[in-house]
Order: structure tokens, then C-alpha cells, then sequence
């Protein structure tokens, strides 16, 4: 059974661009976590998602930032018109139902130049 | 809020000895979890050991334990028998139980492992 699969591992974007970020949870994993990694900081929680639903998005910015978890597919974290304070390392983390521990993936390095 | 403090920035030890990290929280909850998890250089977040807080046991795992101070809101973490494949950050995390369920994390302890 494979882990949490994160792609790509290093994503390099001008200011202005979009930012895609996939996690493939992990097989028959439902639940889906998205974490932000600012240097030298914790782990901080973004938003929670069932299949196609979003459950608690309390931590997302407001603007320029949406995330999906489709039926059918991996969940994306979409950054739209990246800026350098959005340079940071994401993590994605999966669960098969609510009260289980969570697994996490090697998370996604985004860079803003 | 729950918040998450780890004071020590920094640490260091000896390999084969013991080290202690320490962490205190804040919540007005009663039934939680608490974690610690190990980030080394790879970024994969790894989970050491957990902690449910209606246990007054200690949690142990291998050469890594707990103590866990309910009312203080104390979670300490010692690493036992140092080796030098410990070094990494280590992170103190909370959860509630119910809701979202989503971890508050400290800022984290960069232990080093001497040889």
C-alpha cells in the first residue's frame, strides 16, 4: 500500500502564476488534510476534505486559494497569482475516517522568484 | 484557541544518552489527543508517539516515552539510548477529539546527536 503521494516534491513559480499541488491519499482513504510549512515554523492546518466535499477550511487565506478533492482523482491545492509570502513547504495528510490517525506525505517545496 | 509552545528552539546530545524536549499546551478541552512527530531533513512528517488525554498512563514507545502532566498541560518527550539517526525536528501537535479534527503544532525542537 502506498503512502500519501505528493507531487511534485519542488515547484518553482514567478509571482503572478498559478500553483497546482496533488496528494494522492493513501488506498481507501477518504479524508484529506492540507498543512503549510512556513521556514523556520510549525506545521500550520489549511483545510480538511471528505470526497468532494470541504469540511473545514478554517486556515485558508481568503483570497487566491482553493482546494478540491473530486470523486474521482487526487486532491488539488490551487494557489492562484502566487506571491513570495506563499513560498513554503505544504503538506497533505490522509485518514480512512474521522478519529484515525492521519499519514502524511514528503510535502511539496514551492518557491515564488 | 489551543495553542502549542515548545520553548527549546535547540538541543543537543550525546549519542547513547538521554534527552528530554519539553511542550506545554493550551485548551479548555477535556478529551484530546497529543503527539510528537519527527521531521528529518527528507520533510516526511514521521508520528513517534501519541498520547490520549483520559489515559493517565504514559505513552512508550521503544526507547521513546512521555510524561504527560494533565493539569500542568505538560508533554514532555525523552529519547532514551541516543542514536544519531534521532536527529531531526521534533513537534509537539495536539488534537481535539470530534470536529475536524486537525493538529495544532509547535514550532519545533532541532535536536542534534552527537557522536
Amino acid at each position: 500500500n502506498a503512502g500519501v503521494m505528493q507531487n511534485p516534491r519542488h515547484l518553482v513559480r514567478r509571482r503572478g502564476q498559478e500553483a497546482r499541488l496533488r496528494c494522492s491519499p493513501m488506498k481507501g482513504h477518504s479524508h484529506v488534510y492540507w498543512y503549510r510549512q512556513l521556514p523556520e515554523e510549525g506545521l500550520k492546518f489549511m483545510v480538511y476534505l471528505q470526497k468532494e466535499n470541504i469540511i473545514d477550511e478554517s486556515g485558508m487565506p481568503k483570497e487566491r486559494f482553493s482546494a478540491e478533492f473530486p470523486k474521482e482523482g487526487p486532491s488539488i491545492l490551487r494557489i492562484q497569482q502566487v506571491v513570495r509570502g506563499d513560498s513554503a513547504a505544504y503538506f497533505c495528510a490522509s485518514s480512512p475516517r474521522q478519529g484515525l490517525e492521519a499519514f502524511f506525505g514528503q510535502g511539496t517545496r514551492l518557491t515564488v522568484v | 484557541a489551543q495553542t502549542v509552545t515548545q520553548s527549546q528552539p535547540e538541543m543537543s546530545v550525546q549519542e547513547a544518552e538521554t534527552v528530554t524536549l519539553s511542550c506545554t499546551y493550551d485548551t479548555s478541552e477535556s478529551d484530546y489527543y497529543l503527539f510528537w512527530y519527527k521531521q528529518p531533513p527528507s520533510r516526511q512528517m514521521i508520528l513517534v508517539i501519541r498520547q490520549e488525554a483520559y489515559k493517565q498512563q504514559n505513552a512508550t514507545e521503544n526507547r521513546f516515552s512521555v510524561n504527560f502532566q494533565k493539569a500542568a498541560k505538560s508533554f514532555s518527550l525523552k529519547i532514551s539510548d541516543s542514536q544519531l539517526g534521532d536527529a531531526a525536528m521534533y513537534f509537539c501537535a495536539y488534537r481535539v477529539k470530534g470536529g475536524s479534527e486537525k493538529l495544532v503544532f509547535g514550532k519545533g525542537t532541532k535536536l542534534t546527536v552527537n557522536p
